[in-house]
């Protein structure tokens, strides 16, 4: 089992181009979510998915947009992306909503 | 406003030795508590999980216990070793929809 994968490992973007983060989990988990990770503050909720075809915002939705493609896989994407959204992006997933989650390795963005 | 803060917000302390992190806590109603492992540039890792009848969980060298009338956890490290630097994470859950709240973590740093 991978347990959950994320891609790409880093990535680089001028400040008004568009890229989508891509995730997928092997555990057969119902739930997923989307972080951002900021130095000096805890893990905050971007958006999330209870179960495949919902998906609800969380703390810091503007932004991004997220898509639930099936059970495995929950993308996140930025349309626009501007330097406030330099930071590290979690995906995680969980077998329900609030049961212990299940994190993927990040991915380090970077917008200048 | 539903929080959850930890202490120290960074440690050092000598290999061989204990240390206890804190956890403060204002999420009610309360689910469960869990106290996460995060190394350097990796996802975090699940230590334990507690719900509001569990007020102590050992796993291996940690102890984690829980008072859910004070709101207050504790992650006790006990003979630290150098690969417990890390930053550890108390992460606090309500019950029904999407109710977690992670806290900032603790940055703890083993020396030899």
């Amino acid at each position: 089992n991978a347990g959950v994968t994320q891609t790409p490992k880093f990535q680089v973007l001028k400040t008004g181009q568009s890229m989508t983060l891509q995730c997928a989990q092997d555990m057969n988990h119902n739930s997923m979510y989307w972080y951002r990770q900021d130095p000096g503050m805890g893990l905050r909720l971007i958006y999330y998915s209870a179960s495949e075809g919902t998906t609800d915002k969380g703390e810091v939705p503007n932004g991004y947009n997220v898509s639930r493609l099936n059970k495995r896989e929950f993308s996140l994407r930025l349309e626009s992306a501007a330097p406030s959204q330099t930071s590290v992006y979690f995906c995680a997933s969980s077998e329900q909503s609030n049961y212990e989650q299940y994190f993927g390795p990040g991915t380090r963005l970077t917008v200048t | 406003k539903n929080q959850v803060e930890q202490s120290p917000q960074s440690l050092i302390i000598l290999e061989g030795k204990n240390c206890t992190l804190q956890c403060n806590y204002t999420v009610s109603p309360f689910s469960n508590l869990r106290w996460y492992k995060q190394d350097t540039g990796r996802g975090p890792v699940s230590l334990t999980i507690m719900t509001f009848s569990e007020n102590t969980k050992s796993n291996g060298r940690y102890t984690a216990t829980l008072d859910a009338d004070t709101k207050q956890s504790s992650l006790h490290i006990t003979a630290s070793q150098l690969s417990d630097s890390a930053s550890y994470i108390c992460v606090v859950s309500g019950p029904g929809g999407f109710k977690t709240i992670f806290g900032a973590g603790t940055r703890l740093f083993v020396k030899a």
